[in-house]
C-alpha cells in the first residue's frame, strides 16, 4: 500500500464550482499533514496545513479524520487559476521529519 | 518568506559523466534539507534526507554510492549524480525548513531538470 494515496482525476470543472479532493495514508503515527500545489514543470508550493479540527483559508477549506486516516480538501467558487495538480503531503520517511508526498490530483478549471 | 534557490535549473550531461547539484538557504539556517525526485506524472519521491555535519538518511531503494550528498554547512546541500545514465533523467528538487520540528512546511528549491543523453 503506498503512503499517501490519492485520486488521480482530472478533474474538469466550471468556473465557480466547488471540487473536493479527497486522500488516505498509510502511517497512523503521521502528525504533520499538509495540501500542496504543483504547477506544470515548477517546484510545489504549500497550499495549506490540515489541523485536526479542520481549517479554512478563503476558498479552501481542509480536513482530518485521524481515525480514517483521510484528508480532504474543498474548493468553493473555482477560479481559471486554480487549474493545478493537488499534493496531499503527511510527514514520515526514514527519519520521519521528511514529507511524504501523494501523486496529486489534477483539476482544471474551465470558463 | 524563506528562500531556497537550486542551481543549476537545467543541465545536460552526457551518460558516464557525474553532476553536481547544490542546494541553498538564502534566508535561513537549515541544519537538514531533503532531496527529492520526480518522474513525469509522478509524484515527488524522497531520496534522502541531508544532514548537516553527518551522513545523509537515504530512502530505501536509494543507491547512495550513487547519489552522493554532502551537508558541509547550514546552508547548502549538495546532490552529485555519478555515473549518470539515461535512466536517472529527471527533475531532482531539494527542499528545507526554515523552523525547527516537522510540523512546518517544507520550502523548495525551484528544481534541476537533469537529462542524459
Amino acid at each position: 500500500r503506498k503512503e499517501v494515496e490519492q485520486d488521480p482525476g482530472p478533474f474538469n470543472v466550471p468556473e465557480g464550482a466547488t471540487v473536493a479532493f479527497n486522500c488516505t495514508y498509510s502511517n497512523s503515527a503521521s502528525q504533520s499533514f499538509f495540501w500542496y500545489r504543483q504547477d506544470c514543470r515548477k517546484e510545489p508550493k504549500l497550499l495549506m496545513s490540515v489541523y485536526s479540527s479542520g481549517n479554512e483559508d478563503g476558498r479552501f477549506t481542509a480536513q482530518l479524520n485521524r481515525a480514517s486516516q483521510y484528508i480532504s480538501l474543498l474548493i468553493r467558487d473555482s477560479k481559471l487559476s486554480d487549474s493545478a495538480t493537488y499534493l496531499c503531503v503527511v510527514n514520515g520517511g526514514q527519519a520521519g521529519t521528511a514529507l511524504i508526498f501523494g501523486k496529486g490530483t489534477t483539476l482544471s478549471v474551465s470558463s | 518568506g524563506a528562500v531556497v534557490s537550486q542551481h543549476p535549473s537545467w543541465v545536460i550531461c552526457k551518460s558516464g559523466t557525474s553532476v553536481k547539484i547544490e542546494c541553498r538557504s538564502l534566508d535561513f539556517q537549515a541544519t537538514t534539507m531533503f532531496w527529492y525526485r520526480q518522474f513525469p506524472k509522478q509524484s515527488l519521491m524522497l531520496m534522502a534526507t541531508s544532514n548537516e555535519g553527518s551522513k545523509a538518511t537515504y530512502e530505501q531503494g536509494v543507491e547512495k554510492d550513487k547519489f552522493l550528498i554532502n551537508h558541509a554547512s547550514l546552508t547548502l546541500s549538495t546532490l552529485t549524480v555519478t555515473s549518470a545514465h539515461p535512466e536517472d533523467s529527471s527533475f531532482y528538487i531539494c527542499s528545507a525548513r526554515s523552523s525547527t520540528g516537522y510540523n512546518s512546511p517544507l520550502h523548495f528549491g525551484n528544481g534541476t531538470r537533469l537529462t542524459v543523453t
